[in-house]
C-alpha cells in the first residue's frame, strides 16, 4: 500500500544547530509533498510544499528537499529556536487524490 | 479573517451513545475535509466535501459514521452508535476550489478530541 513514513523518536537538538527530518515514501510516486506543523491541540499548519520535479525549496529558515530516486523528502530548520519545537508531519496525495500522512516526528529544541 | 472552528474540543461519551462533531470552514471555501488521527497513529482521511457533496467518502470506517454538509457551509460528522475504537481527534480542514489537486494549502481546525468508554 501507498504509505508514507517518518521516524516517530523525538528528535531532540541545541538551539542555534540544524534540525533534518526525514520522510520517506513507498509504493508510489507522489507529485508533491506537503510539510506541516502541528502543536499541542491544535490542528496542522502547513508550511512547505515541494513537487518531484523541484529538488529544493526555501522559506526562511526552512529549507525542503526532494529526491525521487531515495524517494524521500528532507526538511531542514536551521539556526533552530526553542519555539520550532513541535511535531512535523509530512504529506501527500495517494492515487486516489486522498491526502495521505506521516505519523508525524516530535522536535524538541533545547536552549 | 476566523479560520477553522471545531466544536466541541473535547466530548467523552458511553459505548453506544450518539456523537455529533461540527466544523465551520474558512468562509468561501467549498473544499471541507473530515480526518482522524487515532492515538499513536497517522491521520487518516474520511472524506472530502464539494459545497455540498460529497466528493469522496471511501474513508470513512463503516455506516456509523454520517456526515453531512448542508447548504455548504458548516458539517457535521455524527457517530451513532460510539464504539471504543472510534476514540481519536477528528480534524476538520477547508481549502479553496481547485487549489487541492495542484498543492493548494488546506487550513485545519484545532480538532474534537473524542473519548468513548
Amino acid at each position: 500500500s501507498q504509505k508514507i513514513e517518518q521516524n516517530s523518536e523525538a528528535l531532540n537538538i541545541q538551539e542555534g544547530k540544524t534540525a533534518t527530518l526525514t520522510c520517506n515514501y513507498t509504493n508510489y510516486s507522489p507529485a508533491y509533498l506537503q510539510w506541516y506543523r502541528q502543536d499541542p491541540g491544535r490542528g496542522p499548519v502547513f508550511l512547505l510544499l515541494i513537487r518531484e520535479n523541484e529538488k529544493e525549496k526555501r522559506k526562511e529558515r526552512l529549507k525542503v528537499t526532494f529526491d525521487t530516486t531515495l524517494k524521500q523528502s528532507l526538511f531542514h530548520i536551521t539556526a533552530s529556536q526553542p519555539a520550532d519545537s513541535a511535531t512535523y508531519l509530512c504529506a501527500s496525495l495517494d492515487s486516489n487524490y486522498q491526502l495521505i500522512w506521516g505519523a508525524g516526528t516530535k522536535l524538541i529544541i533545547k536552549p | 479573517e476566523a479560520g477553522v472552528t471545531q466544536f466541541p474540543s473535547h466530548s467523552v461519551i458511553e459505548k453506544g451513545q450518539t456523537v455529533t462533531l461540527r466544523c465551520d470552514p474558512i468562509s468561501g471555501h467549498d473544499n471541507l475535509y473530515w480526518y482522524r488521527r487515532v492515538m499513536g497513529k497517522e491521520i487518516k482521511f474520511l472524506l472530502h466535501f464539494v459545497k455540498e457533496s460529497k466528493q469522496d467518502e471511501s474513508g470513512m470506517p463503516n455506516n456509523r459514521f454520517l456526515a453531512e454538509r448542508t447548504g455548504g457551509t458548516y458539517s457535521t460528522l455524527k457517530v451513532q452508535p460510539a464504539e471504543l475504537e472510534d476514540s481519536g481527534v477528528y480534524f476538520c480542514a477547508s481549502s479553496q476550489e481547485l487549489d487541492f489537486l495542484g498543492g493548494g494549502e488546506q487550513f485545519f481546525g484545532p480538532g474534537t478530541r473524542l473519548t468513548v468508554l
